[in-house]
């Protein structure tokens, strides 16, 4: 089966910390995104990244970085973590080419006291 | 600019009593229109994806058409396992970037 896993579901930091998250994907997918997503506003894109190295802001990229270093991880970095990023963050890749369908991770639950 | 708008935000329905739930885009050029479930803490899951207008897909209990300016989602007697938010998505010509609805919170009561 084929498979987008993040390493936490649930994550609990604190003000100011840096988080990392990562994201590794086992289907040799060119194309990596990361998500947040908040009740009312739907999903909303922080970074994609469509090859080794090579990333592109999306809608909402204030205050967060990614790595790939490696085609199969893709990281999502809060420098300094605050209350306004606690949200459901999702990532999702896909393969080179386009109308091809997204696969999600499960998901991490973020809460930043 | 390229957007989606998914209606109702919320539905409730009986058991058995079948019903559609609406996405309506503007893009510049559709090059896909996918549609996922998601359950409440999960991640979405992949249900039908459509390219072209008058396209349709089945799955079970689930339809999908397409038409230039909206998809709907129709559900068939639905049952309570049903439940879950359904969230809709298009791709367009113009670049990588999925452009996703706020989804519709799907409720089936036994």
């Amino acid at each position: 089966d084929v498979k987008v896993t993040q390493s936490s579901r649930y994550l609990v930091k604190r003000t100011g910390e840096k988080v990392f998250l990562e994201c590794v994907q086992d289907m040799d997918h060119e194309n990596m995104f990361w998500y947040r997503q908040d009740p009312g506003l739907g999903l909303r894109l922080i970074y994609f990244s469509y090859d080794v190295k090579m990333k592109e802001k999306g809608d909402i990229p204030e205050g967060y970085s990614v790595s790939r270093e490696k085609k199969e991880r893709f990281s999502l970095i809060l420098e300094s973590a605050s209350t306004n990023q606690t949200s459901m963050y999702l990532c999702a890749s896909t393969p080179l080419g386009m109308g091809k369908k997204l696969f999600f991770g499960s998901g991490t639950q973020l809460s930043v006291l | 600019e390229d957007q989606v708008t998914q209606s109702p935000e919320a539905l409730r329905l009986q058991e058995g009593e079948s019903s559609s739930l609406n996405c309506s885009y503007t893009v510049s050029g559709l090059r896909g229109l996918f549609w996922y479930r998601q359950d409440p803490g999960k991640g979405p899951e992949f249900l039908f994806t459509l390219y072209s207008a008058g396209e349709e897909k089945e799955k079970e209990r689930l339809k999908a058409t397409l038409t230039k300016k909206e998809s709907f989602l129709h559900i068939t007697a639905p049952k309570p396992e049903d439940s879950a938010t359904y969230l809709c998505a298009v791709q367009a010509n113009t670049g990588n970037q999925f452009y996703f609805g706020t989804g519709t919170s799907l409720t089936v009561i036994p």
